[in-house]
């Protein structure tokens, strides 16, 4: 059963630390989306990528987050330093197969708590 | 920007009664996505619909996309407990590379 995989699924940090999430997108997709949701904003759209390469990260605060793909089958999203405001659910999302090209498929999700 | 819009925000209803909710894009659509996402879960895709005036039906729920492709509603008959959740609607941005979702109707259901 293929899915999404999110790394960790909980983490509970103190602010100004460094915060890393990684997601295993679904084998063969070849485009990965990053999410942050909460109650006041919903589900916003931080970054995505297509074949590896950033398509656009207008979506995240880029003094202290950064989105990567080192290869394939991973991809990062940092927070340094971290902030209280910064604590929401965070999901990657992958797709791209020719034809459910368009369907997302969601990670689990990390929780983030910045104390 | 391109915006997506989904009321009501909340609804909640008794057991057995039905529930609709509605999306409204600020721009014509090449199709809309549906999501549901349970409490404590991720979003999960349900349907997707791409011609003018279509409708599709997932045993009590039935899926349509307006004339004009702004805008679509999903209806749910004689909902269940297990209808709990949160449902997003989605469009594809004009570059059509990315889904711009709506923020969702959460569904509560008391039996």
């Amino acid at each position: 059963d293929a899915r999404v995989t999110q790394t960790p699924r909980h983490k509970v940090t103190e602010m100004g630390q460094e915060v890393t999430m990684r997601c295993q997108p679904i084998l063969g997709h070849n485009t990965v989306f990053w999410y942050r949701q909460t109650m006041m904003q919903g589900l916003e759209l931080l970054a995505y990528f297509r074949n590896r390469a950033p398509l656009d990260d207008s979506g995240m605060p880029k003094d202290r987050f950064s989105a990567e793909m080192p290869d394939a089958t991973l991809a990062t999203l940092k927070i340094q330093p971290s902030e209280p405001r910064d604590s929401a659910v965070y999901f990657c999302a992958s797709g791209g197969r020719l034809r459910t090209k368009n369907i997302q498929y969601f990670g689990a999700g990390t929780r983030l708590s910045v104390l | 920007g391109q915006q997506v819009m989904q009321i009501p925000q909340y609804q909640h209803v008794q057991e057995g009664e039905d529930f609709t909710t509605y999306c409204n894009s600020s721009t014509t659509l090449s199709n809309i996505q549906w999501y549901k996402q349970r409490p404590g879960g991720h979003p999960v895709f349900l349907i997707q619909l791409v011609k003018s005036g279509e409708v599709k039906k997932q045993k009590r729920l039935t899926f349509q996309f307006g004339e004009a492709k702004k805008n679509s509603s999903l209806h749910i008959t004689a909902t269940q407990t297990t209808d709990v959740g949160t449902y997003f609607c989605a469009g594809l941005n004009q570059a059509g590379t990315a889904l711009i979702f709506g923020k969702g109707t959460t569904l509560s259901v008391s039996s």
